[in-house]
Order: C-alpha cells, then structure tokens, then sequence
C-alpha cells in the first residue's frame, strides 16, 4: 500500500542495547523526518532529512543516529538506548520543502527498561 | 528561542457548543499548522496558515492566523463528538518546526 509506514509499531528493549526503527515511504518525498512524543512535551524534532545522503539535526539529537542512502527510507538508530528515550516515535515526510505539511506515520511505541 | 504555548490543555465540553482553542508562538513565524491527533493514532494535517489574517475552514472547524499578535485559533462550532481529539499547532522558522503541547478536547454527548 502507499503511503508512509513504520516497523517495528512496538518495541520493548533494554538499557544499553542499540535499536533502529525504521521508516519507509512510497511517495518519493524529497523531506523526511523524525519526531518523538512524550507527555508534556507534545512533538520534538529529532532529526530531518531533506533528500538522500542529507540529514541535519532538530530540537533533540542526542543519542540518536540517522542515515538516508535512499529516498524512501530513513532509519533511526539509538545506538545505547537509555529509559529516557522510551517514548513514541513518529516519522513524517513533506513532498518538496520543510514547510510542506507532513505526512505522519503510525509510530514506533519504543520503551527501554 | 521559537516558543508554542496552546490554551487551554484540555477541554470539555458539550456537543452543540462554540469553543477557541488558542496558539501563541514566540517569534516572528513562516506558517503555522494545525494537526488533529486521535487518542493511539498518528497525527493529521488539517490547515497550514501561511499570511496575516488566514482563514481556512472545514466543516466545524476554522483556523485563523493573526502575525502581528503572533497568534492563531481553532475555532469549533456545534462540536459534535467525532471532534474529540487532542489538537497541535505548530510553527516553523529557519528550518525548525515546534509544536505545542497539545489540547486535549473531550466532547461529551
């Protein structure tokens, strides 16, 4: 189907373990996007991309890592995972620019025990 | 520092009634947005206000933008209980988007 998806949608891990989420989208939009939400805090960018082999960092890159070879994927690694990283992952993608309006995902429910 | 503050957090109210939500931001700002999030789902796009004096409807509900008070609502009108969601602005500066913390709108039947 098309649109835009992500794998796992639960995830349970422990502390110090590296996870990657992964995000793919079928529409070949040029921006993608990561976010993660936590209560209180409503929607913190953490990374974008805006083509492939181009990321740049957002509101909250720390302890995350992320990689674009293709178009359509756009994976997120946290490469020690910490309890304060459990949280839900969203990934976006806009079709040209930044200030297109984004296109979410389901979401990633990633706890770290 | 690009700040969002939504007013109020949560909300609720009985079917048939008006109600604002309210989002402030902090600087000057390119667009702002609205998106509706239902409780375990992702999040939807309903308006992007990119000018001064903006106005976007559909259906029950309609979007303003005011840059000068640097401020834009999210009015509903007759809420019906299909409307109850949790509603975002953001807004977007120098390749930055932050969102607010949401309003939580309940609407009883």
């Amino acid at each position: 189907d098309a649109g835009i998806t992500q794998s796992p949608r639960y995830k349970i891990t422990e502390t110090g373990r590296q996870v990657t989420l992964m995000c793919h989208q079928t529409w070949s939009h040029s921006y993608m996007f990561w976010y993660r939400q936590d209560l209180g805090h409503g929607l913190r960018l953490i990374y974008y991309s805006a083509a492939a082999d181009i990321t740049d960092k957002g509101e909250v890159p720390d302890g995350y890592v992320v990689s674009r070879s293709k178009t359509e994927n756009f994976p997120l690694t946290l490469e020690s995972a910490t309890r304060s990283q459990t949280s839900v992952y969203f990934c976006a993608s806009s079709p040209v620019s930044f200030t297109d309006t984004q296109y979410f995902g389901p979401g990633t429910r990633l706890t770290v025990l | 520092e690009l700040k969002v503050e939504q007013n109020p957090l949560f909300l609720s109210m009985q079917e048939g009634k008006n109600y604002t939500i309210y989002c402030n931001y902090s600087t000057t700002s390119d667009r702002l947005y609205w998106y509706r999030q239902d409780p375990g789902k992702s999040l939807e796009s309903l308006f992007v206000l990119l000018s001064n004096g903006a106005v976007k409807q559909e259906g029950r509900l309609m979007a303003s933008l005011d840059t000068k008070a640097r401020l834009s609502t999210l009015h509903i009108t007759a809420a019906v209980h299909d409307l109850s969601a949790t509603y975002f602005c953001a807004v977007d500066r120098d390749d930055k988007i932050i969102f607010g913390k949401g309003t939580r709108l309940h609407i009883l039947p």
